[in-house]
């Protein structure tokens, strides 16, 4: 099946400074790839779409210029929290839609990235 | 707006027990409604899906129907084995969850015991 990766699976940060975690379709060639936010024992809720070669779409209530959302290739997208805050600690998920796959509805999930900032 | 409640866990069973785990959504057009399973250390998984009214969804011995008149979409499974541990999200979506992100329920964390 189709398979998404992300790195790192966990980053440590000092507040203040920026860090990228990569989101990754290891078979497949994602047009589409999805960023998702999870608070403990809340639900994933939905930062960007983010679509390749144009700019990422991004929901209510989320702050474009503190998370910068770069498509390059249908194989890679990038989440770079900047100028980070013990807020943005939290669990962040990406998925990634196969539009000429088996199930062109489904979203295929990497494995989330742990952020901490200190 | 669109969301999706689902009944909070942890929820504990022994192994060959019956399991329900409540679903209910609003959306402000007609959803398609999803169940996805995530396993510890692992990415969510589509566990089953359906697009339309009355629809039935099933995978694994895991059943969900789509209930357009009480909007929910509960998921059943008959006897669960302790490898179902996992948590379980409700999810929907106005686009067939392909075109466009999808809304979650908080998730539910199920247990099965030996």
């Amino acid at each position: 099946g189709a398979v998404v990766s992300q790195h790192p699976s966990r980053v440590i940060c000092k507040s203040g400074t920026s860090v990228k975690i990569e989101c990754r379709s290891l078979d497949f060639q994602a047009t589409t790839m999805f960023w998702y936010r999870q608070f403990p024992k809340q639900s994933l809720m939905l930062m960007a779409t983010s679509n390749e070669g144009s700019k990422a779409t991004y929901e209510q209530g989320v702050e474009k210029d503190k998370f910068l959302i770069n498509h390059a290739s249908l194989t890679l997208s990038t989440l770079t929290v900047t100028s980070a805050h013990p807020e943005d600690s939290s669990f962040y998920i990406c998925s990634a839609r196969d539009p000429f796959g088996r199930s062109s509805y489904e979203q295929y999930f990497g494995p989330g990235t742990r952020l901490t900032v200190t | 707006g669109n969301s999706v409640t689902q009944m909070e866990g942890p929820v504990t069973l022994s192994e060959e027990a019956f399991l329900t785990i409540n679903c209910t959504y609003t959306a402000t057009g007609y959803p398609s409604l999803f169940w996805y399973v995530q396993y510890p250390g692992e990415g969510l998984q589509l566990l089953l899906k359906a697009t339309k009214a009355d629809d039935k969804g099933s995978n694994k011995g895991f059943e969900a129907t789509y209930r357009k008149e009480t909007t929910s979409f509960h998921l059943e499974k008959g006897s669960v084995q302790v490898s179902d541990s996992a948590v379980y999200f409700c999810a929907l979506s106005l686009s067939g969850g392909g075109a466009d992100g999808l809304t979650f329920g908080k998730g539910t964390h199920l247990i099965i015991q030996p």
